[in-house]
């Protein structure tokens, strides 16, 4: 089945404490993005890919960082997670060409106390 | 730049009754449009898009959108409301090809609620 995997789907952690949530796609898209989705804000992106070992800011992208190693994974990093990055966070993927649209994964919640 | 704004944070309907929630966009370029919806505790997903091809588009489920340029609108339909429509709704807008820091555009969400 094609789809975007996220892990964990739930996360609560301290300030300050590194983290990392784990993104895997399997239909070989070039194209990835990290998005975060705040009450009344919608979705906003982070970061994203065009293709392995290319990545670029988003609107939002202080506080977290990326990597692009391999095509099928985009982990999303935090390394000094503040209560303010308490969201829901989603990976997308997509062929590169918007017009053919985005597949989401199911989310991870993090809360950050 | 593009932007996109969703007219209803909240739009109520009763079963069996049409849905139309409403979708403003802006931009420089032929943009493409999407609405994905999510439902609780799920992630996104594509229920159509519009990418300059035919004005209306059907997608899943009985929602159709229009594509209207005088207007820069691209409302979502459903002629009869069922009680699993009940989710957020997006409105997203995108400029030509390439994903980027200007992808994709979401507007900000409608909640859709369907009365009994």
């Amino acid at each position: 089945e094609a789809q975007v995997t996220q892990n964990p789907r739930y996360l609560i952690t301290v300030t300050g404490k590194k983290l990392t949530v784990t993104c895997s796609q399997n239909m070989n898209h070039e194209y990835m993005s990290w998005y975060r989705q705040d009450p009344g804000l919608g979705l906003r992106q982070i970061y994203y890919s065009m293709n392995v070992e290319v990545t670029d800011k988003g609107d939002v992208p202080e506080g977290y960082k990326v990597s692009r190693k391999e095509k099928r994974n985009f982990p999303l990093i935090l390394e000094s997670p503040s209560p303010n990055q308490t969201s829901l966070y989603f990976c997308a993927s997509s062929w590169t060409g918007t017009a053919y649209g985005y597949t989401f994964g199911s989310g991870t919640r993090l809360t950050v106390v | 730049a593009q932007s996109v704004t969703q007219l209803d944070s909240h739009v109520s309907v009763s079963e069996g009754t049409p849905v139309l929630l409403r979708c403003n966009y802006s931009s420089s370029y032929s943009p493409s449009l999407f609405w994905y919806v999510q439902h609780p505790n799920k992630g996104l997903q594509l229920l159509l898009k519009y990418t300059s091809a035919a004005t209306l588009v059907k997608g899943i489920n009985g929602f159709e959108a229009e594509f209207k340029k005088s207007e820069t609108s691209f409302h979502l339909t459903k002629p009869s409301a069922h009680m699993s429509d009940a989710a957020e709704y997006f409105c997203v807008v995108s400029e030509g090809e390439g994903g980027g820091a200007d992808g994709l555009t979401f507007g900000k969400g409608t909640h859709l609620i369907i009365q009994p």
